[in-house]
């Protein structure tokens, strides 16, 4: 199996900061990387996919980048209803796996 | 816009099968693949398997001994069945569309999930 690996596990951001999150796959993937935001209590809602392409509807805030094992997701300038984890999912090969999540808190 | 909805017991013996229902409203099921995935509590997200309409399915290896996947394209639904369960596999259990674009793949549409606890 493919392990994804996010860091960091957690963050806290001020308002209009910056947010950078990065996902490691074990071996290479290409950009078949996609991403979620899940927040309490509901279901994860797809970002980005296959990087860099922006889901419709997603602000454009939310990018992001990375081929081969190395990828990112960027907030450009955190908003409060940003607060929730993130997961990023290869879909390289089977069985298609999900890092650990990163949870955003705002300061 | 495509919604799902799982259905099913939320309570579950242990080596009991846990089965759910995805209905599919919005859009047909005759198109896409069909995706399980499920999130123990507090935890991270594990991909069950999948099914086209056609009825071919793929199943994460780890659960694959267990797992069955099929589809009902009168009703627009497909189903998830889990059987020996133990507590382990006490979890939400999210159905969602496994959408392809070339040969990327991703699930844009999510049901709302449903917890499922394997208890005596």
């Amino acid at each position: 199996d493919i392990q994804m690996t996010q860091s960091p596990s957690s963050l806290s951001a001020s308002v209009g900061d910056r947010v950078t999150i990065t996902c490691r796959a074990s071996q290479s993937i290409s950009s078949y990387l996609n991403w979620y935001q899940q927040k309490p209590g509901k279901a994860p809602k797809v970002l980005i996919y296959a990087a860099p392409s922006l889901q419709s509807g997603v602000p454009s805030r939310f990018s992001g980048s990375g081929s081969g094992t190395d990828f990112t997701l960027t907030i450009s300038s955190v908003q409060p209803e940003d607060i929730a984890t993130y997961y990023c999912q290869q879909s390289y090969s089977i069985p298609w796996t999900f890092g650990q999540g990163t949870k955003v808190e705002i300061k | 816009q495509v919604q799902l909805q799982e259905s099913g017991p939320g309570l579950v013996k242990p080596s009991e099968t846990l089965s759910l229902t995805c209905t599919v409203s919005g859009g047909s099921i005759s198109s896409n693949y069909w995706s399980w995935i499920r999130q123990p509590p507090g935890k991270g997200l594990e991909w069950i398997g999948f099914i086209y309409y056609s009825g071919s399915t793929n199943y994460n290896p780890s659960l694959k001994s267990r797992v069955t996947i099929s589809v009902d394209t009168s009703k627009d639904q497909f189903s998830l069945k889990l059987s020996s369960v133990t507590a382990a596999d006490t979890a939400v259990y999210y159905c969602a569309t496994t959408r392809t674009v070339g040969s990327k793949i991703y699930f844009d549409y999510w049901g709302q999930g449903t917890l499922v606890t394997v208890s005596s």
